[in-house]
Formats: structure tokens, C-alpha cells, sequence
């Protein structure tokens, strides 16, 4: 079935400082790919997508790739804030499916 | 983007009692879902809230114990039975707007159960 595994935090950074949430999933065929991000005490929201490969999703300073050869999605941003701080997931949908496989979670506190 | 309410944002139960969340969408809805997510972890689907007919549940839950409504497009309902502490989670409607495949899911904000 399909799986994402997610980096285990939490993870804390400099404003400023470079961040790289590591992502790897297993599926079959080419599935669909997203960060989602859940700011403290608010709802969960799509950060960025990518629907297939080598496709480059971004969004508010932050960018994935697609990698098929690695079956990653790595969430990256050059500089970060603290409004950054918030728990990131990574997600999966299969291609002929509706439903998003989520990983564990990766809360990121980035301090002034 | 859709926006997508959810009440009761948050609710103290007792146990042995049950509560009903509700979700509304305001957009054209293709697919219905409700989440849990339990203290500190992931979310976990609970299962597919079909329109007019029996949610289709994933593993380990079971209409007993959340039975779900969707009596159109744009509104579902979850029910919590005979809750426990271990049910204190949060709970979070969520929908795809556009073809069930490819369009985006958006999530409410959640209803935050505490169960004592």
C-alpha cells in the first residue's frame, strides 16, 4: 500500500537559518505529492503539490521536488521565519485514488 | 479556495456521551472525508462520507462507533459514540473540490474533543 515517512522532529532553527524536511513514500505508479502545513491552533492547509515527476512545487519561500528516482518530495526553505513555525506534513495520493496517505508530522519551531 | 465550517470547534465530554460534529462546505464537492488526529501524531482517515448512502470506513473504525451522515454534497456530520478519554482527538472534515483524482483537498479547522 502506499506509505510516507517524514523526518522526525521537532526541529529548531535561527530566523534565517536553511530548513530541509526530509519526505520518502512508497507507492505503485505516479502518485500525487503535497506538504501540508497546520499553524498553531488553525486548521491544516496545502503548503505545495506536485502531481508528477521532477515537478517542482513552491509556495511562500518554500519548494519540493518530485524525484521518482529517489521516491522523495524534501520540503526546503533558504530562510526562515518565525511565522514558520508550525507542524509540516507530508502526503501522498495514489494516481487512481482519492484518499491522502500523511506522514508522522514534523514540528518546526523557529526562534528570533 | 473552498471554505469549509466545522462546528463545534472544541467541546468537553463526559464519557458514555456522544456528540455530532457538522461540516459545510461552500463549494461544489466531489469527495467528503473525516480525519482523527489524535494527540501529537498524524492524521489517520476515518472513512469516506458518501452522499445519500453508508460511509465507507477504513480499518479499525466502524459505523457503530462513528456514524457518519451526508444527506447532500455539501454537508456531513460525524457522530462520536459512548466516548472515552482515548477518543479525545481532533477531528477534521475535509473535501475535494474538482474531479476526485486530481482536485485539491481542503481540511476544516477542526473539532477539538477532550473527553473526561
Amino acid at each position: 500500500g502506499n506509505s510516507v515517512t517524514q523526518m522526525e522532529g521537532p526541529v529548531t532553527l535561527s530566523e534565517e537559518a536553511f530548513l530541509t524536511i526530509n519526505c520518502t513514500y512508497t507507492a505503485t505508479g505516479y502518485p500525487s505529492l503535497f506538504w501540508y502545513v497546520q499553524y498553531p491552533g488553525e486548521g491544516l492547509q496545502l503548503l505545495l503539490k506536485a502531481t508528477k515527476a521532477d515537478d517542482k512545487g513552491s509556495n511562500k519561500g518554500f519548494e519540493a521536488t518530485y524525484r521518482k528516482e529517489t521516491t522523495s518530495f524534501h520540503l526546503e526553505k533558504g530562510s526562515v521565519q518565525v511565522s514558520d513555525s508550525a507542524v509540516y506534513f507530508c502526503a501522498l495520493r495514489g494516481p487512481n485514488d482519492y484518499k491522502l496517505s500523511f506522514g508522522a508530522g514534523t514540528t518546526v519551531t523557529v526562534r528570533a | 479556495s473552498a471554505v469549509i465550517s466545522q462546528k463545534p470547534s472544541r467541546d468537553i465530554c463526559q464519557r458514555g456521551t456522544s456528540l455530532t460534529i457538522q461540516c459545510q462546505v461552500d463549494s461544489q464537492v466531489t469527495m467528503m472525508f473525516w480525519y482523527r488526529q489524535q494527540p501529537g501524531q498524524s492524521l489517520t482517515l476515518i472513512a469516506t462520507a458518501n452522499q445519500g448512502s453508508e460511509a465507507t470506513y477504513e480499518s479499525g473504525f466502524v459505523i457503530d462507533k462513528f456514524p457518519i451522515s451526508r444527506p447532500n454534497l455539501t454537508f456531513s456530520t460525524l457522530t462520536v459514540s459512548n466516548m472515552s478519554p482515548e477518543d479525545s482527538s481532533i477531528y477534521l472534515c475535509s473535501a475535494v473540490i474538482g474531479q476526485s483524482n486530481t482536485g485539491e483537498l481542503f481540511f476544516g479547522e477542526g473539532s477539538r474533543l477532550t473527553v473526561l
